[in-house]
């Protein structure tokens, strides 16, 4: 089955270290996208990417770093510059990322603090 | 600019029909979606009206667009205890990388 693929779906992260969350997709898109959810709240943007190894910065993408060296894979690190990086991680994609098409999710990745 | 907005909670009995709102701001938003989200998931594509259409039903999900006041609605019928969930809408700038700017999610309860 074609999708996308998050893992782990929960991740634990000590102070002052990097933590890189996975995303997969075997749907032959080219956009790819990372979303931060906080509890009651909706998604904002992190980064996005149209095409493999370009990608642009969203609305928070302070203390993250991304790459996009293949077109199936956008893996997101969260790095120890993130003060408060405890949060619901969903990944995204879509067929190109100026068009109409819808973007599918993947199950998420929790993160949290020890 | 970009900006859309809904009611952060809805709580109806089970059988009775739900109506979640959205309003958005963007006038050329083109496609416009709503996404269903069950804990600890990630976002399920619901259904979408393209912007030229006023209506669009699906089995019991019935998306109404008013494109002069900037105002969609979601009305799932004989709600069920299964569509407790937080349902999200999202609009589409034509030719924008984002693509998607989301509202903040309508926490949907269905009481027995």
């Amino acid at each position: 089955d074609g999708g996308i693929t998050q893992s782990p779906k929960y991740l634990f992260r000590k102070e002052g270290q990097n933590v890189t969350l996975s995303c997969e997709q075997n749907l032959n898109h080219d956009a790819m996208y990372w979303y931060r959810q906080d509890p009651g709240q909706g998604l904002r943007l992190i980064y996005y990417s149209q095409i493999v190894n370009d990608f642009q910065k969203g609305d928070i993408a302070e203390g993250y770093s991304v790459s996009r060296e293949k077109k199936e894979s956008f893996p997101l690190t969260v790095t120890s510059a993130q003060k408060n990086p405890t949060a619901f991680y969903l990944c995204a994609s879509s067929v190109t990322g100026g068009s109409n098409q819808p973007q599918h999710f993947g199950d998420g990745t929790r993160l949290s603090i020890l | 600019g970009e900006d859309v907005e809904q009611s952060l909670f809805l709580s109806v009995r089970e059988g009775d029909s739900s109506v979640i709102n959205c309003t958005y701001t963007d006038s050329s938003s083109t496609y416009l979606y709503w996404y269903k989200q069950e804990p600890g998931a990630g976002l399920q594509l619901l259904t979408y009206i393209f912007s030229n259409m006023d209506m669009k039903q699906d089995q019991r999900l019935t998306v109404l667009l008013n494109k002069k006041d900037k105002h969609l609605s979601l009305r799932i019928a004989d709600t069920q205890t299964g569509d407790s969930a937080i349902y999200f809408c999202a609009e589409i700038i034509p030719g924008s990388a984002r693509q998607l700017t989301f509202g903040s999610g309508t926490q949907l309860t269905v009481l027995p």
